[in-house]
């Protein structure tokens, strides 16, 4: 069965700081993997997307790494902003002509000032 | 910028009534999904719908769910006889293909109470 875990699940950090978010899954056959942010009260909203062959890709403050062999993923948030407190989702695609996404259960990040 | 709208934000409804949740997808993408979030779980997917019709569906999505596109614009969820079991915040998502590679846009979700 295809799974998605996610650690931690919550963290609080003062804002400036960095953090990093982890992602383990057992999806097969992979395909891809999407950072997710999702606010409280909205949908969530994609952030990175790697493939296999990919192992780092950056949207601003936001760097997602991959390693397809270990099946592990994390997001760094560089320079928290309180705008930053909302919960990461990571979902992984697996291949073979299914487009049912896995969702993990998200990490809860609470920037203080 | 073009964005994914749900309607209502909040529907209560008691245990055993029928309640319909619309969405309007981003207006040229072909592929819509509905998911659902319990409170405090993950997302979980229920349904893919293109064409006219269900591409994919969970275990979740059984007979009492049902999907719609009855105009150009509207895709709706229908559940036919509520359960407690039912609450929690439905998203209603759109993507112009089909394939994961395509970014699926989120709605802001429909939070379904049943009491």
């Amino acid at each position: 069965k295809n799974q998605v875990e996610q650690s931690p699940q919550s963290l609080i950090i003062l804002e400036g700081k960095n953090c990093t978010l982890q992602c383990n899954y057992t999806v097969s056959p992979f395909s891809n993997l999407r950072w997710y942010k999702q606010d409280t009260g909205r949908g969530p909203v994609s952030l990175t997307i790697m493939t296999f062959s990919e192992n780092t890709k950056s949207n601003g403050r936001y760097t997602a790494t991959l390693d397809a062999d270990t099946k592990q993923s994390s997001l760094h948030i560089t320079a928290s902003q309180l705008s930053d407190s909302a919960s990461y989702i990571c979902v992984v695609s697996a291949g073979g002509g299914s487009y049912i996404p896995t969702f993990g259960r998200g990490t809860s990040l609470i920037v203080h000032p | 910028e073009p964005e994914v709208t749900q309607t209502p934000s909040h529907q209560v409804t008691q245990m055993g009534q029928e309640v319909i949740l619309r969405c309007v997808p981003i207006s040229n993408h072909l592929y819509f999904y509905w998911y659902r979030q319990i409170l405090g779980q993950k997302v979980e997917f229920l349904v893919s719908f293109y064409n006219n019709e269900i591409s994919e569906k969970s275990e979740i999505f059984d007979d009492q769910f049902s999907v719609e596109r009855p105009d150009g614009s509207n895709f709706t969820l229908k559940i036919r006889s509520t359960k407690l079991e039912d609450s929690a915040m439905y998203f209603c998502a759109s993507s112009a293909g089909i394939n994961s590679y395509n970014e699926q846009f989120f709605g802001p979700g429909t939070r379904l109470t049943v009491l």
